[in-house]
């Protein structure tokens, strides 16, 4: 069972727009929701990440928001940019155990 | 510079045979993990470790082995009894209190002939 979902499976935006990635969890004892960037050939970078008692983050041009009861959060990219092209990932643990989505291919068109 | 080195970056193997990936960090982190990665399938979790001499299975353990002789080092083995072994393997560690932060490698892709 897929503990975390996430969509789209791939995401093509014009330079300067709005990237929008989705997550969904089951678990309510999940109490730490990262995101990682990751580029071809290279292991996955923490990019930000929340924890539920809070509603929303933003560091620089990248905010998570997050809605505790309705069990999602999602990735925005403010102003898109062509160096932003990468897959994003978002995963939820407790403790030590964490949990990955399947990944979002984002292409940002210059 | 702290980071977590994996070996070697790009392997080929033979059908049949066994190899083992390199995973060494000097973060001073107690967990280590394996994570193999599949276009459109993200990370799925083969072992982990939370301390020395200790290590449990993952999802997706079959056909797979590691050892934990050192703090620094979590080599995985994939054997020939992993049936579809081709894939880019991630290696990651964790503080021991804190913030949650996994760290990875560069990982190692490993292509079967």
């Amino acid at each position: 069972q897929q503990q975390v979902k996430q969509s789209p499976q791939s995401l093509i935006v014009q330079k300067g727009g709005i990237s929008i990635i989705n997550c969904a969890y089951e678990n309510t004892a999940f109490d730490y929701f990262p995101w990682y960037q990751q580029f071809p050939g290279k292991g996955p970078a923490l990019l930000i990440a929340i924890r539920p008692d809070v509603s929303e983050k933003k560091e620089g041009r990248f905010t998570i928001s997050f809605n505790k009861s309705a069990k999602q959060f999602s990735l925005h990219i403010m102003d898109s940019q062509p160096g932003d092209s990468a897959t994003y990932f978002c995963a939820a643990s407790r403790g030590n155990q964490f949990y990955f989505g399947t990944g979002t291919s984002l292409t940002v068109i210059p | 510079d702290g980071g977590i080195t994996q070996s070697p970056k790009y392997l080929f193997r033979k059908e049949g045979q066994n190899v083992t990936l390199s995973c060494e960090q000097n973060l001073n982190h107690d967990a280590m993990y394996w994570y193999r990665q599949d276009p459109g399938q993200g990370l799925r979790l083969i072992y982990y470790s939370q301390i020395v001499n200790d290590f449990q299975k993952g999802d997706i353990a079959e056909g797979y082995s590691v050892s934990r002789e050192k703090k620094e080092s979590f080599p995985l083995t994939v054997t020939s009894a992993q049936k579809n072994p081709t894939a880019f393997y991630l290696c990651a560690s964790i503080q021991p209190t804190g913030a949650n932060v996994l760290t990875f490698g560069a990982g190692s892709r490993l292509t079967v002939l």
